[in-house]
């Protein structure tokens, strides 16, 4: 099986930083790759990560480290909309991707 | 065209019918995938296609049944469920293997409920 986790929740103040995290025990790896869901949507596909270190995109950037198999998501300047759901997702193969237990992320004011 | 499409949006079916649900892209994508997700999780492997030719079936039962008519068009034909498989059950397309490196695209799902 695939283990994939992440912290349930997380509360953070509208401009401030948050880095959500992400271990994974995996049958093989291929990449990995951060989604964000908001209620009721499909999932949006946010950053990938193939190689070790940091990959950044506007305010959001992701993190890997294959060794430690560990990847965090390091979301800047938080707003309101960034309130959803994260999921880290892993690919083991050419095109099998498991996604980790999400991480519901609430933005206060 | 950068979307994958699928219907219906809703379906309500009781657990003697037979459903079935479309998913459609128009992105040259070969790979083809079937998640279900249900409230508050992460989406579940269900199925997936390559090249038109199922490569992956992650213990689904068999009431759940696959096809991939050609490579745009994905189907999930239901028959026999049973109410803990009412779900949010999403289709995605990828790039094939490792070309995929900007993401996987998922369609808005359809939410199913059976009675």
């Amino acid at each position: 099986g695939q283990n994939i986790d992440q912290p349930t929740e997380m509360t953070a103040t509208e401009g401030a930083i948050v880095q959500i995290n992400c271990t994974y025990q995996t049958s093989g790896f291929n990449g990995l790759f951060w989604y964000q869901q908001h209620a009721g949507e499909a999932p949006t596909f946010l950053s990938y990560n193939v190689l070790d270190g940091l990959e950044e995109k506007g305010r959001f950037s992701s993190f890997l480290s294959r060794s430690k198999g560990y990847s965090y998501l390091l979301l800047k300047e938080l707003q309101m909309k960034d309130s959803a759901s994260y999921l880290c997702a892993v690919r083991t193969g050419a095109n099998n991707l498991f996604f980790g237990t999400g991480t519901r992320l609430t933005v206060i004011p | 065209d950068t979307e994958v499409t699928q219907t219906p949006k809703h379906l309500v079916m009781g657990m003697t019918n037979k459903k079935s649900l479309k998913c459609e892209q128009h992105m040259g994508h070969r790979a083809m995938y079937w998640y279900k997700q249900k409230a508050k999780k992460p989406p579940e492997l269900m199925f997936v296609y390559s090249y038109e030719k199922l490569s992956i079936n992650e213990s689904v039962p068999s009431r759940f049944s696959p096809e991939c008519p050609n490579s745009s068009l994905l189907n999930l034909h239901l028959h026999a469920l049973q109410p803990e498989d009412s779900a949010l059950y999403l289709c995605a397309s990828s790039q094939e293997g490792t070309e995929a490196n900007y993401g996987y695209t998922f369609g808005s799902g359809t939410r199913l409920t059976v009675v």
